[in-house]
């Protein structure tokens, strides 16, 4: 059966530090990745796709950026963390385009 | 556009009570429809999907929902709720692009 990662599962960072969230699925090959951010009372927004190793597509302007180096590896990115980009990250997978998407444990960010 | 609705933000039902939670959708075609269930700092877990066919959909934990074409809604039942379904629940719709489009989510609390 597939699994998804997320790690870690907290973290805690200073404003302007850098930043790296992974994400692995196994039980699979080339899956859909995925990359949400859920803040409060604001549902899911997607940040950013992946349909294959090195194919990034970014769904809104910000401070992050999405790199698969590996088919089943997905890892979120900032080289200066705002403030703003506190909150609960997710990351999901599914088998194509129009496909149940399958999420992760997600990891709580939070930037002092 | 697309877009997903969720109208109630909380809910409070009596354990053992019946629950209904609404979810009303805008979607050009004939839309794929998701009900998920979040825990306190967990990921998302799939309830039901609806692609096509039925438009009683059965799920997991006693869940059920209806498509409703005529009414753009999905609607999720159960007729019986237990304590531990007290949790968010999140409403999608898609394809949207290579994602799904989320409501933003109805609070379940549960009261003996």
């Amino acid at each position: 059966s597939q699994t998804i990662h997320q790690w870690p599962a907290t973290l805690v960072q200073p404003v302007g530090s850098p930043l790296s969230l992974e994400c692995t699925v196994e039980g699979t090959s080339n899956p859909n990745l995925y990359w949400y951010r859920q803040a409060a009372g604001r549902g899911l927004q997607l940040l950013f796709y992946s349909v294959g190793i090195g194919q990034i597509s970014s769904e809104v302007p910000q401070n992050l950026s999405a790199s698969r180096p590996q088919d089943r590896q997905f890892i979120l990115s900032s080289k200066k963390l705002l403030l703003s980009d506190s909150g609960f990250y997710l990351c999901a997978w599914s088998g194509g385009l129009v496909d149940t998407q399958y999420f992760g444990p997600g990891t709580r960010l939070t930037v002092l | 556009a697309q877009s997903v609705t969720q109208p109630d933000i909380h809910i409070t039902v009596s354990e053992g009570a019946s629950l209904e939670l609404r979810c009303n959708y805008s979607y050009g075609a004939t839309p794929y429809l998701f009900w998920y269930v979040q825990s306190p700092g967990q990921g998302l877990q799939l309830l039901l999907k609806y692609f096509s066919g039925d438009t009683l959909v059965q799920g997991i934990k006693g869940f059920e929902a209806e498509f409703k074409r005529s009414q753009s809604s999905f609607n999720l039942r159960k007729p019986s709720v237990h304590w531990s379904d007290a949790a968010e629940y999140f409403c999608a719709v898609g394809p949207s692009g290579y994602a799904l489009n989320f409501g933003k989510g109805t609070s379940l609390l549960v009261t003996p």
